[in-house]
């Protein structure tokens, strides 16, 4: 069965700087998706960003990039010139590209916190 | 975003208790699920929708029931509500072939 590792339960960096969040997975399959999802004190989830196994090239939305790490089952987040906003758990999940039920497989998070 | 209503969003109740939680989504998606946030333990599925009438179980299915009788509304049914089902639902919705899913904001269920 596969896992996901968030070892990391807070983190914390100040405002306008960097910060990586730390994620491993445990799978034996090689096409897979990987996922960091944002939930602010609002509690809705939202997508921050998405990584398709098949492709080598990290992915990035703006001023969140990952570094996906196949061979070692690696996919952390960084964020860059961090935001106040950017406060919020951040959860990584993995989804088979197999099946049709979509179910993902969820981190246990990380709590960033962003200082002024 | 996607309109996901999630009704109520918190609900204190006693053990023993029949409970139901709605979701309500506006935009035609497909598929539906329930997830519950524990502390420690992310989301878990418990159960999902493939369509109306079509469900499914997930990893953490034990004591819930679901409903599905219009593509609008996935309905969460706890026949008789345990303290250890005390925890923050989520409603998710996916439309077809994209990948993202579209959260509610949840439901926070406290069973005393």
């Amino acid at each position: 069965a596969q896992t996901v590792t968030q070892s990391q339960p807070e983190m914390s960096v100040q405002e306008a700087e960097t910060v990586t969040l730390s994620c491993t997975y445990d799978t034996s399959e090689s096409d897979y998706y990987l996922f960091w999802y944002k939930q602010p004190p609002s509690r809705q989830m939202i997508l921050v960003i998405r990584q398709e196994a098949y492709k080598q090239q990290n992915a990035t939305e703006n001023r969140f990039s990952v570094n996906f790490q196949k061979a070692a089952k690696s996919f952390s987040l960084k964020i860059s010139d961090s935001q106040l906003g950017d406060a919020a758990m951040y959860f990584c999940a993995y989804r088979s590209a197999s099946g049709s039920n979509y179910q993902l497989i969820w981190g246990a998070g990380t709590k960033l916190i962003i200082k002024p | 975003d996607a309109g996901i209503t999630q009704s109520p969003r918190h609900k204190v109740t006693e053990t023993g208790t029949p409970v139901t939680l709605r979701c309500h989504q506006t935009e035609n998606h497909r598929y539906m699920y329930w997830y519950r946030q524990d502390p420690g333990h992310g989301l878990r599925l418990i159960h999902y929708s493939y369509g109306v009438k079509d469900t499914d179980k997930g990893e953490v299915s034990d004591g819930y029931s679901v409903s599905r009788s219009k593509t609008e509304d996935f309905l969460l049914t706890l026949e008789s509500a345990t303290s250890s089902q005390t925890s923050v639902y989520f409603c998710a919705t996916r439309y077809g072939v994209m990948e993202k899913l579209f959260f509610g904001s949840g439901t926070q269920l406290s069973v005393l």
